[in-house]
């Protein structure tokens, strides 16, 4: 069965650079979470889309913006990188942006900013 | 706002034996709860989930987990371990009637000795 794609896998930036982060959720899944994984940590939800529009917001830091485009994948901006951004950044999705739907995750990407 | 406590960082435990994740959970609504699997370098699978009914719920690879309402707590089982389960796993909440947004415990470790 198709899973969520998230792209790139691994990313290095520098300091202050940019980095952006794709997500393809899994095929007729209309909303699609961001979270983010500190090294050692829990995930921490940053932000969910439904329809396109932006549901929900969680402890997104202001030099990051997401959207979710027409066909349903999603992006993640991450600008004026810092080292303590390094992390594992999860997408998922679901069927339905309601409270109990099974949330799929894909497998992360990897960001590392030295 | 909810939160969720896994009181054991790491939980080592021979091949074959039985085992027990603790998570509790702390929420002025009423709650959904889920276990959720990382293996190493991979993202996060569902283990099972607790919506409604039975409060003994059965999940993937012979896991399963009781919901007690009264001590607010949801933890995982499996009576005969298997090497392949060395993974982290994580409890997670959701406030019911919402977004679909996930708080997740701190993870509890099994490693599964020979």
């Amino acid at each position: 069965a198709a899973g969520v794609i998230q792209s790139p896998r691994h990313l290095i930036k520098e300091k202050r650079e940019t980095a952006t982060l794709k997500c393809y959720p899994i095929p007729r899944h209309d909303t699609v979470y961001w979270y983010q994984q500190g090294p050692g940590q829990d995930p921490q939800f940053l932000i969910s889309f439904y329809e396109k529009m932006q549901s929900d917001k969680g402890s997104i830091p202001d030099r990051f913006s997401a959207q979710q485009f027409s066909d349903y994948h999603s992006e993640l901006n991450m600008s004026s990188l810092e080292l303590g951004d390094s992390a594992l950044y999860f997408c998922a999705s679901s069927l339905g942006g309601y409270s109990g739907n099974t949330i799929y995750f894909g497998e992360g990407s990897w960001l590392t900013v030295v | 706002a909810q939160s969720v406590t896994q009181l054991d960082s790491q939980v080592p435990v021979f091949e074959e034996a039985p085992v027990e994740l603790r998570c509790n959970y702390s929420s002025s609504v009423s709650v959904y709860l889920f276990w959720y699997v990382q293996y190493p370098n991979q993202g996060l699978q569902l283990l099972l989930k607790y919506l409604s009914g039975s409060t003994l719920v059965k999940g993937i690879n012979g896991f399963e987990a009781e919901f007690n309402k009264s001590q607010t707590s949801f933890h995982l089982r499996k009576p005969s371990v298997h090497i392949s389960d060395t993974a982290e796993y994580f409890c997670a909440v959701t406030a019911t009637g919402g977004g679909n947004k996930l708080t997740f415990g701190t993870g509890t470790q099994l490693k599964v000795e020979l």
